[in-house]
């Protein structure tokens, strides 16, 4: 089993919509959760962390369930400068210094 | 806005030769890192600093090496390049009291011909 597994994608989706993503984690231990966004060819950047209790920043709600060990990113009223490769990140076990990226997953929104 | 920053932005070079990748920050952080990431890929730790003098091995770190002799500055060394270390290079780094949030660096892209 991959440590961090997400889907893919590319998920192709209209202005407007609502789309969501999960992402799997194999270490019960991890305790940091994080949403980064990549662009085509450049460094990522943080989206927003990921808490228990969930959390939302503005379009960006991010959820966390612990005993299936996966996080969700949903964004709502989706942007054309939303399009960007999506990495759900988790730190290792208790090492927070140690954090495991997935491979993305690649959004495109289009007019 | 993240002030971190690499260099060279784009490397080729031949088989066998001596590389230093540089990466400085100017925040302060303590925690400094590299990754290296293939296209499409996941970003894999190479190395990491919790602070001056002090370096780990990630899990893909066994053909280079780092230092911290200052917080700002963590360079990555490949003693020989190989065309198997072409990739792209990614540095980042984080402050211990900010919930491991990490910040990058714009990349190296390495080619070893």
């Amino acid at each position: 089993r991959k440590e961090v597994e997400q889907d893919p994608g590319p998920f192709n989706v209209p202005e407007g919509a609502t789309v969501a993503f999960n992402c799997t984690y194999s270490n019960s231990a991890s305790q940091s959760f994080f949403w980064y966004r990549q662009d085509c060819r450049k460094e990522p950047k943080l989206l927003m962390s990921v808490y228990s209790s969930g959390n939302e920043d503005g379009r960006f709600t991010a959820q966390l369930n612990r005993a299936s060990q996966y996080i969700s990113l949903l964004i709502r009223d989706s942007k054309l400068s939303d399009s960007a490769t999506y990495l759900c990140v988790v730190n290792w076990g208790n090492n927070n210094n140690d954090m495991r990226f997935g491979a993305g997953t690649r959004l495109t929104v289009k007019p | 806005e993240a002030d971190i920053y690499q260099t060279p932005r784009y490397l080729v070079i031949g088989t066998g030769k001596k590389i230093t990748l540089e990466c400085s920050q100017t925040m302060g952080h303590d925690k400094m890192y590299w990754y290296q990431q293939d296209p499409g890929m996941e970003l894999h730790l190479i190395h990491y600093s919790y602070g001056v003098n002090s370096t780990e091995k990630g899990d893909l770190s066994s053909e280079s090496t780092v230092s911290r002799i200052r917080t700002e500055h963590f360079p990555l060394t490949l003693e020989s390049a190989r065309p198997s270390h072409t990739s792209q290079y990614l540095c980042a780094s984080g402050s211990q009291g900010a919930g491991n949030e990490q910040y990058f660096g714009p990349g190296t892209r390495l080619t070893v011909t």
